[in-house]
């Protein structure tokens, strides 16, 4: 099992771009996460799914940021345009029954 | 917002002693559970403690419960340097369409020197 998959790793964008993130859960896992991590703020919940449904949104701090899940096996996190407030490390996490989450590795997002 | 407040929020010990970190939470949840994260990388999942039980054990982790005063402790017993990270409770609580949501305190920062 390779685990929750993010890429990319690191993302280095100007201000302004269209910055998408991507995010492959276990297989089998029904929920999937959206968490984004800066010092100030601490893990913050963006969006959460549940059987690929969007369930609760109420984390993503503004429109420029959307969130897709096509299918069991794919989810994206999208900005645009982005701001360099927008700088952290962002997390995909998921899991089936709540008992217990699987973490990626996390994006690793500048925005210059 | 934040659910849960972690206290210490850094600690530091010698190698072979416990280590003990504190977590408070607001309102009522179905789960709690604690995480560990290495500089750097990822969070991984330690222990999960259901609302109506009040200790757990997972080999060097003991993690207590209680409901009535919306608190949680981990202890980590005869630490290794190994165990330098930053430790974060999550609380979880049953979404009305479906799973649980969880929420991530501020972490505690665990030192170990040897």
């Amino acid at each position: 099992d390779a685990g929750v998959i993010q890429s990319p790793r690191h993302e280095v964008t100007e201000m302004g771009q269209e910055v998408t993130l991507r995010c492959k859960p276990i297989s089998g896992h029904n929920s999937l996460f959206w968490y984004r991590q800066t010092m100030m703020r601490g893990l913050e919940l963006l969006i959460y799914f549940n059987n690929n449904v969007p369930i609760d949104d109420s984390g993503m701090p503004e429109d420029r940021f959307s969130a897709k899940m096509p299918n069991a096996s794919f989810s994206t996190l999208k900005i645009q345009p982005s701001e360099p407030r927008d700088s952290a490390v962002y997390f995909c996490a998921s899991t089936v029954g709540g008992w217990g989450y699987t973490f990626g590795s996390g994006t690793r997002l500048t925005v210059v | 917002s934040q659910q849960g407040e972690e206290d210490p929020q850094a600690l530091s010990i010698q190698e072979g002693e416990n280590a003990t970190m504190n977590c408070s939470y607001k309102t009522s949840i179905n789960n709690l559970q604690w995480y560990r994260q290495n500089s750097g990388r990822g969070l991984v999942h330690l222990i999960l403690i259901r609302s109506n039980e009040r200790e757990k054990h997972s080999g060097r982790l003991r993690v207590t419960l209680d409901t009535s005063k919306k608190s949680s402790s981990l202890l980590i017993t005869a630490s290794r340097a190994a165990d330098t990270a930053s430790y974060f409770c999550a609380t979880a609580y049953i979404l009305t369409g479906g799973g649980n949501k969880l929420t991530f305190g501020t972490g505690t920062q665990l030192k170990v020197e040897l």
